[in-house]
Protein backbone atom coordinates (compact mmCIF):
# COMPACT_ATOMS: atom_id res chain seq x y z
CA UNK A 1 0.00 0.00 0.00
CA UNK A 2 1.15 3.49 -0.54
CA UNK A 3 3.20 4.97 2.97
CA UNK A 4 4.15 8.14 4.39
CA UNK A 5 7.90 8.65 3.14
CA UNK A 6 10.89 10.01 4.79
CA UNK A 7 14.54 10.56 4.23
CA UNK A 8 15.56 10.38 7.22
CA UNK A 9 17.18 13.39 8.32
CA UNK A 10 18.83 14.75 11.37
CA UNK A 11 18.05 18.32 12.31
CA UNK A 12 19.83 20.14 14.47
CA UNK A 13 19.34 23.55 15.70
CA UNK A 14 20.08 26.03 17.99
CA UNK A 15 17.79 26.78 21.15
CA UNK A 16 15.86 29.72 20.27
CA UNK A 17 15.58 29.66 16.79
CA UNK A 18 12.75 27.86 14.47
CA UNK A 19 12.63 24.31 13.15
CA UNK A 20 10.61 23.30 10.11
CA UNK A 21 10.61 19.49 9.72
CA UNK A 22 9.31 18.15 6.36
CA UNK A 23 7.50 15.07 5.48
CA UNK A 24 6.09 13.69 1.92
CA UNK A 25 3.45 11.55 1.74
CA UNK A 26 2.45 9.75 -0.83
CA UNK A 27 -1.43 8.50 -0.90
CA UNK A 28 -3.34 11.32 -2.54
CA UNK A 29 -6.55 10.05 -0.57
CA UNK A 30 -5.21 10.69 2.77
CA UNK A 31 -7.37 13.18 4.09
CA UNK A 32 -6.24 13.67 7.96
CA UNK A 33 -2.74 14.06 8.79
CA UNK A 34 -0.76 13.92 12.62
CA UNK A 35 2.76 14.90 14.13
CA UNK A 36 3.88 12.67 16.91
CA UNK A 37 6.84 13.58 19.22
CA UNK A 38 8.62 10.46 20.85
CA UNK A 39 11.41 10.97 23.40
CA UNK A 40 13.70 8.44 23.86
CA UNK A 41 12.45 5.46 26.00
CA UNK A 42 8.48 7.02 25.77
CA UNK A 43 5.47 6.21 23.12
CA UNK A 44 4.77 8.66 20.41
CA UNK A 45 3.00 11.80 22.08
CA UNK A 46 0.35 13.48 20.02
CA UNK A 47 1.42 17.39 18.69
CA UNK A 48 -0.82 18.73 16.61
CA UNK A 49 -3.05 17.16 13.58
CA UNK A 50 -4.74 18.71 10.57
CA UNK A 51 -7.38 17.60 7.97
CA UNK A 52 -7.16 18.18 4.25
CA UNK A 53 -9.74 20.83 4.02
CA UNK A 54 -7.27 23.18 5.51
CA UNK A 55 -3.84 24.47 4.96
CA UNK A 56 -2.53 25.52 7.87
CA UNK A 57 -3.33 24.93 11.60
CA UNK A 58 -1.52 26.62 14.81
CA UNK A 59 -0.76 24.93 18.11
CA UNK A 60 1.17 26.37 21.36
CA UNK A 61 4.47 27.10 19.72
CA UNK A 62 3.64 24.45 16.79
CA UNK A 63 2.29 24.88 13.41
CA UNK A 64 1.61 22.03 10.49
CA UNK A 65 1.38 23.40 6.80
CA UNK A 66 -0.30 21.08 4.62
CA UNK A 67 0.24 21.26 0.82
CA UNK A 68 -1.90 18.90 -0.74
CA UNK A 69 -0.73 20.36 -4.64
CA UNK A 70 3.16 18.65 -3.92
CA UNK A 71 1.84 16.10 -0.82
CA UNK A 72 3.92 17.97 1.20
CA UNK A 73 3.81 18.29 5.23
CA UNK A 74 5.81 20.20 7.63
CA UNK A 75 5.89 21.29 11.46
CA UNK A 76 7.20 24.34 12.10
CA UNK A 77 8.51 24.82 16.26
CA UNK A 78 9.06 28.37 16.98
CA UNK A 79 11.64 29.45 19.90
CA UNK A 80 12.90 25.48 19.74
CA UNK A 81 13.83 24.67 23.48
CA UNK A 82 16.01 21.80 24.90
CA UNK A 83 12.38 20.06 25.55
CA UNK A 84 12.47 19.79 21.73
CA UNK A 85 14.63 17.16 21.28
CA UNK A 86 13.12 14.17 19.84
CA UNK A 87 12.30 11.90 16.81
CA UNK A 88 9.19 13.36 15.28
CA UNK A 89 6.39 11.64 13.02
CA UNK A 90 4.61 12.54 10.89
CA UNK A 91 1.46 9.99 9.73
CA UNK A 92 -1.33 9.77 7.53
CA UNK A 93 -4.34 8.15 7.28
CA UNK A 94 -7.72 8.25 4.98
CA UNK A 95 -11.35 7.94 5.76
CA UNK A 96 -11.85 4.56 7.49
CA UNK A 97 -8.51 3.49 7.27
CA UNK A 98 -5.62 3.14 9.54
CA UNK A 99 -2.48 5.29 9.95
CA UNK A 100 0.28 5.76 7.93
CA UNK A 101 3.74 6.53 9.90
CA UNK A 102 6.72 7.75 8.47
CA UNK A 103 9.87 6.81 9.87
CA UNK A 104 11.06 9.96 11.47
CA UNK A 105 12.87 12.43 11.70
CA UNK A 106 15.51 13.05 14.79
CA UNK A 107 15.44 16.85 16.49
CA UNK A 108 18.44 18.14 18.26
CA UNK A 109 18.43 21.30 19.72
CA UNK A 110 22.12 22.75 20.37
CA UNK A 111 22.63 24.91 23.45
CA UNK B 1 -6.49 9.24 33.92
CA UNK B 2 -3.16 7.30 33.95
CA UNK B 3 -2.90 6.88 30.37
CA UNK B 4 -2.76 3.67 28.54
CA UNK B 5 -0.83 1.30 30.56
CA UNK B 6 1.46 -1.46 29.47
CA UNK B 7 3.08 -4.26 31.01
CA UNK B 8 5.64 -5.15 31.78
CA UNK B 9 8.01 -2.58 30.53
CA UNK B 10 10.83 -5.03 29.70
CA UNK B 11 11.22 -8.38 28.39
CA UNK B 12 13.67 -10.99 28.15
CA UNK B 13 13.24 -14.27 26.63
CA UNK B 14 15.19 -16.76 25.07
CA UNK B 15 14.28 -18.28 21.23
CA UNK B 16 11.37 -20.24 21.32
CA UNK B 17 9.51 -19.11 24.53
CA UNK B 18 5.93 -17.89 24.70
CA UNK B 19 5.70 -14.19 24.96
CA UNK B 20 2.46 -12.08 26.29
CA UNK B 21 2.35 -7.89 26.31
CA UNK B 22 -0.41 -6.45 28.29
CA UNK B 23 -1.90 -3.35 27.78
CA UNK B 24 -4.95 -1.62 29.13
CA UNK B 25 -6.40 1.55 27.45
CA UNK B 26 -8.01 4.74 28.36
CA UNK B 27 -11.22 4.39 30.43
CA UNK B 28 -13.81 4.88 27.62
CA UNK B 29 -11.84 4.80 24.37
CA UNK B 30 -13.36 2.61 22.03
CA UNK B 31 -10.52 1.58 19.81
CA UNK B 32 -7.67 -0.11 20.78
CA UNK B 33 -4.06 -0.75 18.43
CA UNK B 34 -0.77 -2.72 18.80
CA UNK B 35 2.48 -1.44 16.94
CA UNK B 36 5.74 -2.56 16.73
CA UNK B 37 8.86 -0.32 16.70
CA UNK B 38 12.28 -1.07 15.28
CA UNK B 39 14.71 0.73 13.60
CA UNK B 40 14.83 -0.84 10.13
CA UNK B 41 11.11 -0.58 9.70
CA UNK B 42 10.00 2.37 12.01
CA UNK B 43 6.22 2.39 13.15
CA UNK B 44 4.22 -0.85 11.67
CA UNK B 45 0.68 -1.54 12.79
CA UNK B 46 -0.05 -5.06 13.69
CA UNK B 47 -3.59 -4.81 14.43
CA UNK B 48 -6.77 -2.60 16.14
CA UNK B 49 -9.91 -3.40 17.98
CA UNK B 50 -12.96 -1.61 18.14
CA UNK B 51 -15.38 -2.34 21.09
CA UNK B 52 -13.23 -5.45 21.83
CA UNK B 53 -13.47 -6.91 18.06
CA UNK B 54 -10.49 -6.93 15.74
CA UNK B 55 -10.91 -5.09 12.61
CA UNK B 56 -7.75 -5.61 10.48
CA UNK B 57 -5.20 -8.00 11.71
CA UNK B 58 -3.34 -7.73 8.20
CA UNK B 59 0.01 -6.13 10.42
CA UNK B 60 0.24 -9.42 12.22
CA UNK B 61 3.52 -10.52 10.89
CA UNK B 62 2.85 -13.76 10.97
CA UNK B 63 0.89 -16.61 12.98
CA UNK B 64 3.34 -16.86 15.50
CA UNK B 65 1.46 -13.75 16.65
CA UNK B 66 -1.95 -13.41 18.05
CA UNK B 67 -3.96 -10.49 20.04
CA UNK B 68 -7.31 -10.98 22.05
CA UNK B 69 -9.08 -8.45 23.95
CA UNK B 70 -11.41 -10.38 26.68
CA UNK B 71 -13.29 -6.98 27.70
CA UNK B 72 -13.12 -3.05 26.96
CA UNK B 73 -10.20 -2.31 29.69
CA UNK B 74 -7.51 -5.64 28.56
CA UNK B 75 -5.92 -6.38 25.53
CA UNK B 76 -2.72 -9.09 24.74
CA UNK B 77 -0.51 -9.33 22.30
CA UNK B 78 1.14 -13.06 22.19
CA UNK B 79 4.58 -14.57 20.43
CA UNK B 80 4.60 -17.71 20.57
CA UNK B 81 7.35 -18.91 19.64
CA UNK B 82 9.53 -16.02 19.74
CA UNK B 83 11.92 -15.14 17.49
CA UNK B 84 15.25 -13.20 17.59
CA UNK B 85 13.63 -10.66 15.12
CA UNK B 86 11.02 -10.48 17.33
CA UNK B 87 12.82 -8.05 19.11
CA UNK B 88 11.45 -4.87 19.29
CA UNK B 89 9.58 -1.64 21.20
CA UNK B 90 5.50 -2.72 21.54
CA UNK B 91 3.22 -0.08 21.52
CA UNK B 92 -0.34 -0.25 22.47
CA UNK B 93 -2.35 2.84 21.64
CA UNK B 94 -5.94 3.81 22.02
CA UNK B 95 -8.58 6.35 20.58
CA UNK B 96 -12.03 7.73 21.54
CA UNK B 97 -14.78 6.94 19.04
CA UNK B 98 -15.45 9.30 16.27
CA UNK B 99 -17.02 6.93 13.79
CA UNK B 100 -14.25 5.68 12.61
CA UNK B 101 -10.07 4.70 13.48
CA UNK B 102 -9.27 8.19 12.11
CA UNK B 103 -9.02 9.81 15.29
CA UNK B 104 -6.26 11.21 17.48
CA UNK B 105 -4.28 7.81 19.46
CA UNK B 106 -2.67 7.90 22.93
CA UNK B 107 0.50 5.73 22.91
CA UNK B 108 1.44 3.64 26.06
CA UNK B 109 4.96 3.96 27.08
CA UNK B 110 5.88 0.63 24.96
CA UNK B 111 7.56 -2.88 26.07
CA UNK B 112 10.99 -3.20 24.98
CA UNK B 113 11.27 -6.90 23.48
CA UNK B 114 14.54 -8.90 23.34
CA UNK B 115 14.75 -12.63 22.39
CA UNK B 116 18.23 -14.10 22.52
Amino acid sequence: GESVGLHLPTLSVQEGDNSIINCAYSNSASDYFIWYKQESGKGPQFIIDIRSNMDKRQGQRVTVLLNKTVKHLSLQIAATQPGDSAVYFCAEANYGQNFVFGPGTRLSVLP
Amino acid sequence: DAGVIQSPRHEVTEMGQEVTLRCKPISGHDYLFWYRQTMMRGLELLIYFNNNVPIDDSGMPEDRFSAKMPNASFSTLKIQPSEPRDSAVYFCASSPNSGSAQETQYFGPGTRLLVL
